[in-house]
């Protein structure tokens, strides 16, 4: 079983659709959460950290869900700048961050 | 305000070449990772380090050296290229253990 797993998309949606992604993590010690957006060809950059109690930023909400290992992305209201590929990323103790395969995302107007 | 800088961003090598992909940082954190990525197989973990004088081995360290004699800089070697290894690879950093990582821009290697 990998480390970290993710819904291998990809997501065609709308302008204006919501979308929600998936993640799995293996590793029971994992101690921190993020997620990442990649762009083609580019770096991946930070989205946001994602915490036990859930968070938002804007039209963007993260869940995690320690006792099923589980984490989710929800996107609202999708800009047709959301289209890229979101990395579902795991932090282990004293460790590098280990990252899912990425799930596309393409919205469309 | 620069971050991490990885150079170069484009290299070509024939097959046997040795060769080093440089990576800095100004930001002072103590880890520091480097990556590849391949289409399907995502970022993959190479070689990590928790601070100077410290380096482990990540997912794919064959055919890779690393050493971390500064805070700043990380570089990674390819001791003897091979066309498998043709691959992008990122440079990150982050500064504790339970923080985000920050990436370069990338390098992108062809072995021929």
């Amino acid at each position: 079983r990998k480390e970290v797993e993710q819904d291998p998309g990809p997501f065609n949606v709308p302008e204006g659709a919501t979308v929600a992604f998936n993640c799995t993590y293996s590793n029971s010690a994992s101690q921190s959460f993020f997620w990442y957006r990649q762009d083609c060809r580019k770096e991946p950059k930070l989205l946001m950290s994602v915490y036990s109690s859930g968070n938002e930023d804007g039209r963007f909400t993260a869940q995690l869900n320690r006792a099923s290992q589980y984490i989710s992305l929800l996107i609202r209201d999708s800009k047709l700048s959301d289209s890229a590929t979101y990395l579902c990323v795991v932090n282990q103790a004293g460790t590098a961050l280990i990252f899912g395969k990425g799930t596309t995302l393409s919205v469309s107007s | 305000n620069a971050g991490v800088t990885q150079t170069p961003k484009f290299q070509v090598l024939k097959t046997g070449q040795s060769m080093t992909l440089q990576c800095a940082q100004d930001m002072n954190h103590e880890y520091m990772s480097w990556y590849r990525q391949d289409p399907g197989m995502g970022l993959r973990l190479i070689h990590y380090s928790v601070g100077a004088g410290i380096t482990d081995q990540g997912e794919v360290p064959n055919g890779y050296n690393v050493s971390r004699s500064t805070t700043e800089d990380f570089p990674l070697r390819l001791l003897s290229a091979a066309p498998s290894q043709t691959s992008v690879y990122f440079c990150a950093s982050k500064g504790g253990a339970s923080s985000p990582q920050h990436f370069g821009d990338g390098t992108r290697l062809s072995i021929l």
